[in-house]
């Protein structure tokens, strides 16, 4: 069966320390993915996208990476900040199918001062 | 630029009633997804609409409707509210139907008792 799992529910970090969330997805073929940081009652706010043919990608302190074979997305924090806390999303996107965006349920993030 | 609004922001419903939610997309704008978020399903992928034609569809029943006008803005009709449409709804804008970033709106919370 379809299966997209992001590795724990959450995750308690030290300040300063470099944050890894990871999202895993089984029996889909994303054209690319995207992470989105949550927080509580608000709406996803997108971070980053990367495509099929991209190993990686970076944006500031984020680093996302995708591994096709793996069928595996790891998304870095450096030198995190309690500011960075919150749930953050992987999805996954086709351009075709019947599915336009498949979500993660999330890892929340705390870190710790 | 004004963001992703949705109103109302919150609702109570009874099971049974219907409820109409509304979304207005950022200005230029073509796509709208609608979400539904629930603590233990996470997001799940409703409809998406583009230029007014319905492009893809999650499986949830035809309780679900949508629709979207030609000012792109779009609308989510729930039907015979059940207790589990209890949920956050959220509607996301795109410029376009495909690999774009989603702009999501801060959602409406509804309420079935």
């Amino acid at each position: 069966s379809q299966k997209i799992e992001q590795n724990s529910e959450a995750l308690n970090i030290q300040e300063g320390k470099t944050a890894t969330l990871t999202c895993n997805y089984t029996n889909y073929s994303p054209a690319y993915l995207q992470w989105y940081r949550q927080d509580p009652g608000r709406g996803p706010v997108f971070l980053l996208l990367i495509r099929e043919n991209e190993k990686e990608k970076r944006k500031e302190r984020l680093k996302v990476t995708f591994d096709t074979t793996l069928k595996q997305s790891l998304f870095h924090i450096t030198a995190s900040q309690p500011a960075d806390s919150a749930t953050y999303l992987c999805a996954l996107g086709s351009d075709s199918g019947t599915y336009k965006y498949i979500f993660g349920t999330g890892t929340r993030l705390k870190v710790l001062a | 630029k004004a963001g992703v609004t949705q109103t109302p922001r919150y609702l109570i419903k009874t099971r049974g009633q219907q409820v109409t939610l509304s979304c207005s997309p950022i200005s230029g704008h073509r796509s709208v997804s609608w979400y539904q978020q629930t603590p233990g399903q996470g997001l799940q992928f409703l409809f998406e609409y583009f230029s007014e034609t319905q492009r893809n569809k999650g499986n949830f029943p035809g309780r679900f409707s949508g629709r979207q006008f030609s000012n792109s803005r779009s609308e989510m009709n729930v039907s015979t509210l059940e207790l589990g449409d209890s949920a956050l709804y959220l509607c996301a804008s795109s410029r376009a139907s495909g690999r774009e970033t989603q702009y999501f709106g801060p959602g409406t919370r509804l309420l079935v008792l």
